[in-house]
């Protein structure tokens, strides 16, 4: 299985911050990445597939980049409701695994 | 636009089968694959295996011995067995559409339903 990891773990910012989490394959995956929010007691959402196209209604401070094996997920300007876990996940090689998750809080 | 709901039993006893459905409306069923994943605190995101409405199937290697999906495209409904389980399946099951063919990711989930393995 290719394993995925996420750093960090979890991470504080303020309002307006410029907010970047990891996510880096035990292997190549090309561009087979997606990024997932997931608030309490909710489902994950898609944000980014293919590690950079956003996914229709998410707002565009919200992107993503990478290839191979090193992404990034990337909020512009933090804002109050993307307090959440982010995960990453990809889908180059089943089984389709995911990032342990980035817990995301608003200082 | 598409929505999924699971349904089954909250509470299954060990050495049982767990067995779920997801309903699927506002959208063909015969367009997408259609995964099942699970979420439980000790092992964050799983993704169990996923279904085309051909009844092609793809599971996770560490359940393939235990799992079967399988699809109804008339009730737009698709279903996951788990056999023989133990407290270690205890977890948040969602259904996911899985637009691979088109490029993306899991893009429309359903709201999850929590099982319980317990006598």
């Amino acid at each position: 299985d290719i394993q995925m990891m996420q750093s960090p773990f979890s991470l504080s910012a303020f309002v307006g911050d410029r907010v970047t989490v990891t996510c880096r394959a035990s292997q190549t995956i090309s561009t087979d990445l997606s990024w997932y929010q997931q608030k309490p007691g909710k489902a994950p959402k898609l944000l980014i597939y293919a590690a950079s196209s956003l996914q229709s209604g998410v707002p565009s401070r919200f992107s993503g980049s990478g290839s191979g094996t090193d992404f990034t997920l990337t909020i512009s300007s933090l804002q109050p409701e993307d307090c959440a876990t982010y995960y990453c996940q990809q889908s180059y090689s089943f089984p389709y695994t995911f990032g342990q998750g980035t817990k995301l809080e608003i200082k | 636009q598409v929505q999924l709901q699971e349904s089954g039993p909250g509470l299954v006893k060990p050495s049982e089968t767990l067995s779920l459905t997801c309903t699927v409306s506002g959208d063909s069923i015969s367009r997408y694959y259609w995964s099942w994943i699970r979420q439980s605190p000790g092992k964050g995101l799983e993704w169990i295996g996923y279904i085309y409405y051909s009844g092609s199937t793809n599971y996770n290697p560490s359940l393939k011995s235990r799992v079967t999906i399988s699809v109804d495209t008339s009730s737009y409904q698709f279903s996951l067995n788990l056999r023989s389980v133990t407290a270690a399946d205890t977890a948040v099951y969602y259904c996911a559409r899985d637009s691979r063919f088109y490029g993306s990711g899991l893009d429309s989930w359903g709201q999850g339903t929590l099982v319980t393995v317990s006598s």
